[in-house]
C-alpha cells in the first residue's frame, strides 16, 4: 500500500480480554516498529523488527505483550489479559534500512490503533 | 542513557518565531530528528540533521545542533496556525530504534 496501515483504528475491550493489533508496513520496508503513545508519556518504544534478525523486545512492558512479524511483512501486536493501564494509542512504523545501516532511518508511521480498556 | 527531554508546551502568536528545544544524553547518536503530529494523525518526519552538522535550514525551519551540550533546537519562522501540533525530538543510535521525547505541544494563536 501507499502507507503504513493499522487496524483496528479503535478498539474497546473489557479488562482481562486479549487483543490483537495489526500493522501492514510499506512494501519493501525491512524494519518495523511498535510504539505506545499515552497521554503525558510521549512515545514509548515497544519492539523493533529488522529483516531476519532477532527482534529487539527491550521495550515491552510485561510478558502480557508480544509481537510477531510474519514473512517479513505484516506484524501483529498481542496484549493478553488487558489492564486499564494498557489504554493508549499503539503506533506502528516502518522504515527502509539500507545495507550497512546507511540511510537516514526515517520512520513512516501509521495512524495508530486506539485501545480503550474498560 | 538514552533519554530525550523537551518542554511540554509552547504558545506563540501567529507571525512570531517558535523555538522548540530538546536535550539528549547519548553522544553517539548518528541522526537527530524532528517529527510533527497533527491532531488525530500519526507522526510525520519534519526534518532531520546528521550528527556531523551544526545547522540545517529548510524553508521556514532551522535546526541547530550543539553536540557539546547535547542540545537540539527547531526554529519555525513566521509561525502559522497550521503549525499547531505536537513536535517530537528523536535520536537514532546505531542500528537501534528511534528514541523519542515526550513531545512539545505548540499552540499558535491568531
Amino acid at each position: 500500500g501507499a502507507g503504513v496501515s493499522q487496524s483496528p483504528s479503535n478498539k474497546v475491550t473489557e479488562k482481562g480480554k486479549d487483543v490483537e493489533l495489526r500493522c501492514d508496513p510499506i512494501s519493501g520496508h525491512t524494519a518495523l516498529y511498535w510504539y505506545r503513545q499515552s497521554l503525558g508519556q510521549g512515545l514509548e518504544f515497544l519492539i523493533y523488527f529488522q529483516g531476519n534478525s532477532a527482534p529487539d523486545k527491550s521495550g515491552l512492558p510485561s510478558d502480557r505483550f508480544s509481537a510477531e512479524r510474519t514473512g517479513g511483512s505484516v506484524s501483529t501486536l498481542t496484549i493478553q489479559r488487558t489492564q486499564q493501564e494498557d489504554s493508549a494509542v499503539y503506533l506502528c512504523a516502518s522504515s527502509l534500512v539500507l545495507s550497512g545501516g546507511a540511510g537516514t532511518g526515517e520512520l513512516f508511521f501509521g495512524e495508530g490503533s486506539r485501545l480503550t480498556v474498560l | 542513557g538514552e533519554d530525550v527531554e523537551q518542554s511540554l508546551f509552547l504558545s506563540v502568536r501567529e507571525g512570531d518565531s517558535s523555538v522548540i528545544n530538546c536535550t539528549y544524553t547519548d553522544s553517539s547518536s548518528t541522526y537527530l530528528y524532528w517529527y510533527k503530529q497533527e491532531p488525530g494523525a500519526g507522526l510525520q518526519l519534519l526534518t532531520y540533521i546528521f550528527s556531523n552538522m551544526d545547522m540545517k535550514q529548510d524553508q521556514r525551519l532551522t535546526v541547530l545542533l550543539n553536540k557539546k551540550d547535547k542540545h537540539l533546537s527547531l526554529r519555525i519562522a513566521d509561525t502559522q496556525t497550521g503549525d499547531s501540533a505536537i513536535y517530537f525530538c528523536a535520536e537514532k543510535v546505531g542500528g537501534t530504534a528511534l528514541i523519542f521525547g515526550k513531545g512539545t505541544t505548540l499552540s499558535v494563536s491568531s
